[in-house]
C-alpha cells in the first residue's frame, strides 16, 4: 500500500467555485503534514502546513483527521491562478526527516 | 539568498554515459534530498543526507550514487545512464528533524534529464 494516496483528478472547476482535495496516509506514525503546490514544469512549493487543529490561510483551509488518517485542502472562491497540481506530504517519526509525497491532484480553474 | 540551486537545468545523455548533478543550498540546512519525479509516480526519494559526510538510501537508490562532502552541496551521480533514468530530478533541503510542523522542504528548480 502506498504511503500517501491522492485522487489524481483532474478537477476542472469554474472561477469562484469551492473545491476540496483529500489525501490519505497509511502509517499511523505519520507526524507532520503539508500541502505543496506545483506549477507545470516547476518545483513544488509549500502551500501550507497542516496542524492538528486545522488551519486557514486566506482562501485555503487545511484539516487533519488522525482517526481516519487523511488530510484535506479546501480552496474557496477559486481563481484562475489556483490552477496547478497540489501535492500532499507526510513525515514519519521513525524515518528521520523523510517526506512521503502523494502523486498530486491536478486542478484547472476555468473562466 | 538563492535558496536551492541545481546544475544543469537540462541534459541529454546516451545510454551508458555518466554524469553528476549538483545541488547547492545557502540556507545552512542539515538535511538534503534527491528525488525523481515521473508522470503518475509522484516524487520518489533517491538518496538523502542528514549532514555533511553522511548519506542514506531512499526509495529508489539503484543506479545512483551521492556524496555530501560539504554541508551546502549534495551531488547525485549516474555512473552508467539508462533510458529508465529519464526523469525530472529535484533536490531539496530542510532544517530540522521530522515532527516540527513548521519545518518544510525547499526545492530546487529541477534538472530535466533524457537518456537516449
Amino acid at each position: 500500500r502506498k504511503e500517501v494516496e491522492q485522487d489524481p483528478g483532474p478537477f476542472n472547476v469554474p472561477e469562484g467555485a469551492t473545491v476540496a482535495f483529500n489525501c490519505t496516509y497509511s502509517n499511523s506514525a505519520s507526524q507532520s503534514f503539508f500541502w505543496y503546490r506545483q506549477d507545470c514544469r516547476k518545483e513544488p512549493k509549500l502551500l501550507m502546513s497542516v496542524y492538528s487543529s486545522g488551519n486557514e490561510d486566506g482562501r485555503f483551509t487545511a484539516q487533519l483527521n488522525r482517526a481516519s488518517q487523511y488530510i484535506s485542502l479546501l480552496i474557496r472562491d477559486s481563481k484562475l491562478s489556483d490552477s496547478a497540481t497540489y501535492l500532499c506530504a507526510v513525515t514519519r517519526s521513525n524515518t528521520g526527516n523523510q517526506f512521503y509525497f502523494g502523486t498530486g491532484t491536478s486542478l484547472t480553474v476555468i473562466p | 539568498n538563492a535558496g536551492v540551486t541545481q546544475t544543469p537545468k537540462f541534459r541529454v545523455l546516451k545510454t551508458g554515459q555518466s554524469m553528476t548533478l549538483l545541488c547547492a543550498q545557502d540556507m545552512n540546512h542539515e538535511y538534503m534530498y534527491w528525488y525523481r519525479q515521473d508522470p503518475g509516480m509522484g516524487l520518489r526519494l533517491i538518496h538523502y543526507s542528514v549532514g555533511e559526510g553522511t548519506t542514506a538510501k531512499g526509495e529508489v537508490p539503484d543506479g545512483y550514487n551521492v556524496s555530501r562532502l560539504k554541508k551546502q552541496n549534495f551531488l547525485l551521480g549516474l555512473e552508467s545512464a539508462a533510458p529508465s533514468q529519464t526523469s525530472v530530478y529535484f533536490c531539496a533541503s530542510s532544517y530540522s528533524l521530522a515532527g516540527a510542523s513548521t519545518d518544510t522542504q525547499y526545492f530546487g528548480p529541477g534538472t530535466r534529464l533524457t537518456v537516449l
